[in-house]
């Protein structure tokens, strides 16, 4: 149990389909993230929130949609999507290294599994 | 970034040690060297880090080469719970907002055998 949580923990979709997936974090950090881990390939880093604002995009499509309402908790809205976009999305926590002057530890949740038909 | 190079797999036998070895030739004076773990059906976990002097805790010990160019996460006795992929991560400077940052190579598939 690392203190993040995600859910739902599987998800089968259409590519007409709108869904979200929700992350929330017990651990008081300031700083959230969304990561895709396809099959045969390492994490991707998506989106990064730091005290509910976005702070890094990395070049992800528009059918990916973050949201971050406040510092616990994280969404990731998915529409219209393809698939090859079926993966592993972690979502991890920690408190923004750019605010601080140490290195931090990112604490993942344990995925949501999705699959696009 | 500065990349790192790992075996794509390691055995070891239940209770022995192991030693997991990475090779950052063109690590910056400034990178910190991570190391998570991803057991399966799980998202990764944090290990262990440092900068140049070998770490301990209660998971394993870091062991840094004098030139930094290598390191080698220790697990002093393994376990079959201690069967996953383990990723050697370099972080860029704090103040620059890169070490947001944790880029993920292919990892060590580490293999226990009882």
């Amino acid at each position: 149990e690392t203190g993040v949580t995600q859910t739902p923990r599987h998800l089968v979709m259409g590519m007409t389909n709108k869904k979200s997936l929700k992350c929330e974090q017990h651990l008081g950090h300031n700083a959230m993230y969304w990561y895709k881990q396809s099959a045969k390939k390492p994490l991707e880093l998506m989106f990064v929130y730091s005290l509910e604002e976005r702070v890094e995009n990395n070049s992800v499509p528009s059918r990916f949609s973050p949201e971050c309402p406040n510092s616990s908790h994280l969404f990731l809205h998915l529409h219209t999507l393809q698939p090859e976009d079926s993966a592993l999305y972690l979502c991890a926590s920690s408190q923004d290294p750019g605010l601080a002057d140490y290195t931090d530890t990112q604490y993942f949740g344990p995925g949501t599994r999705l699959t696009v038909l | 970034d500065a990349k790192t190079t790992q075996p794509n797999s390691m055995e070891s036998n239940e209770e022995e040690p192991v030693h997991l070895p990475c090779n950052h030739s063109t690590i910056s004076g400034t990178d910190y060297i991570h190391w998570y773990r991803q057991l399966p059906s799980q998202g990764p976990e944090y290990v262990i880090h440092g900068l140049t002097s070998n770490v301990n805790n209660r998971m394993a010990s870091l062991a840094i080469a004098e030139d930094r160019k290598s390191s080698t996460l220790i697990l002093h006795r393994a376990t079959l719970r201690d069967a996953a992929v383990y990723y050697c991560i370099l972080r860029g400077p704090i103040s620059s907002g890169s070490a947001r940052q944790l880029t993920f190579g292919s990892g060590t598939q580490l293999t226990v055998l009882p």
